[in-house]
């Protein structure tokens, strides 16, 4: 186990609602970053927040933001859900410029009716 | 362009065979890292080997090698004397060193590995 959870494990809600994804990161490291995984596909980089501020982003829209703590844990949070939202969502939490080593959570299922 | 290609969808393997997961990547930084995961079908990404674009030698950990061939862009992943336990899917992901100060990966399309008994 890497010491990374999430939670909840698995989340169903309905089209336009609003949810939030909770990680906590291996004690010690200071960098969490969030990857949405389709069915089917490999894991696509959402964003990454070190030291409480958003670190860089991937190709996803405004309605994906997040929050990272003082103890480092962090929140996914998506608005105005859509059907494609649908997936596995992981976070990783590293140490910047240490190590290139992401320890991943064992993922969030989330799906959207 | 894709920056990551696996192209086997699936694969199987004997339990006790070795097996070779093909992986290329594509960028034009001189500073990159190579990853792979494995992914059973309880989600979680499990690190199995790391290999940094300046590194000589290629890395191994344990049953697992990484065949680096830096002139073709390959990174392949060969898993030795295979345990059932080793059915899973299989990434290989990139991180590069021109994504800012973020240390994002880029994963691949992965590969379904089936290790027959």
């Amino acid at each position: 186990e890497t010491g990374v959870t999430q939670s909840p494990t698995h989340l169903i809600k309905t089209r336009g609602q609003q949810v939030t994804l909770r990680c906590s990161s291996q004690s010690g490291h200071n960098t969490v970053s969030w990857y949405q995984q389709a069915l089917g596909q490999g894991p696509q980089f959402i964003f990454q927040y070190y030291r409480e501020e958003e670190n860089g982003r991937g190709n996803f829209p405004p309605r994906f933001s997040g929050l990272q703590f003082p103890n480092y844990s962090s929140e996914l949070n998506v608005n105005a859900l859509e059907l494609d939202d649908s997936a596995l969502y992981l976070c990783a939490s590293s140490v910047l410029r240490t190590s290139d080593e992401q320890y991943f959570g064992p993922g969030t299922r989330l799906t959207v009716t | 362009a894709q920056k990551i290609t696996q192209t086997q969808p699936g694969m199987f393997v004997q339990e006790k065979e070795a097996v070779t997961l093909d992986c290329t990547y594509d960028t034009s930084d001189p500073s990159y890292g190579l990853f792979w995961y494995k992914q059973p079908s309880s989600g979680e990404m499990i690190f199995l080997i790391y290999q940094g674009s300046y590194d000589q030698q290629n890395a191994t950990e344990g049953r697992y090698s990484l065949n680096f061939q830096k002139a073709r862009k390959s990174a392949n992943l060969v898993i030795s004397a295979s345990q059932l336990g080793d059915s899973a899917m299989y990434f290989c992901a990139m991180r590069e060193q021109a994504s800012g100060s973020a240390r994002q990966l880029t994963f691949g399309s992965g590969t379904q590995l089936t290790v027959l008994p």
